[in-house]
């Protein structure tokens, strides 16, 4: 989408290793959503960021919302082959919970 | 069973014939979307609707339409299949809380 950008656009790292994906937007946002998809699947929810400065953690994964509610990334510590997939962010840039989506991250784990 | 159904899974059609993508979901929510996904691209937003009675064009809605026949139900039809129509299709739900979409599994389109 061009309201939202997602860098980098593939990313390819040893197993072990930490990694961040960046989500910027062009407008304030309302609400963040981060999706994972396996090749070719549909897409699982991870987690949602609404307030400036937030912060949440599932398992290996941390994702961050800026004060000013236009960048988010999301952050896997000692990542994983399960780790591996899409990773893509979901922006509401007007308040009512319509979704625009990055272009993803093809985030690729070596054993 | 999926929370949001869709069928099928893959399908392959022929240049010019009409085709509809089906949707269901158990989730009990009045707003439901399809979006298509192409390579590089991102997902884009075809067309959506909060309840029975509303349906909402969104970026992409040329060449496409849809019913929503009931909360449980919203079919996308493509009523004369080209090349470029060729992607991958999600149907996703959502409550007014705004805690995240839920997403099908996707039908495959090949347009030849």
């Amino acid at each position: 989408s061009q309201e939202l950008e997602q860098s980098p656009q593939s990313l390819i790292v040893q197993e072990g290793k930490n990694l961040t994906i960046n989500c910027t937007s062009s407008k304030t946002l309302y609400g963040l959503y981060w999706y994972k998809q396996k090749y070719g699947e549909g897409l699982i929810f991870l987690m949602m960021l609404q307030k400036g400065g937030e912060e949440k953690s599932h398992e290996k994964i941390t994702a961050k919302l800026d004060e000013k509610k236009q960048q988010s990334s999301l952050h896997i510590t000692a990542s994983q082959p399960s780790h591996a997939g899409i990773y893509l962010c979901g922006a509401d840039v007007t308040g009512a919970n319509n979704l625009f989506f990055g272009t993803g991250t093809r985030l690729t784990v070596i054993p | 069973d999926a929370d949001v159904t869709q069928t099928p899974r893959n399908r392959i059609t022929k240049t010019g014939k009409r085709i509809m993508l089906e949707c269901s979901q158990t989730k009990g929510h009045d707003r439901m979307y399809w979006y298509r996904q192409d390579p590089g691209l991102g997902l884009r937003l075809i067309y959506y609707s909060f309840d029975v009675k509303d349906i909402n064009k969104g970026e992409i809605s040329d060449g496409y339409s849809v019913s929503r026949q009931a909360q449980a139900k919203f079919s996308l039809s493509l009523e004369s299949a080209i090349p470029n129509q060729t992607a991958l299709y999600f149907c996703a739900t959502s409550d007014p809380e705004g805690y995240g979409y839920t997403f099908g599994s996707g039908t495959r389109l090949t347009v030849v």
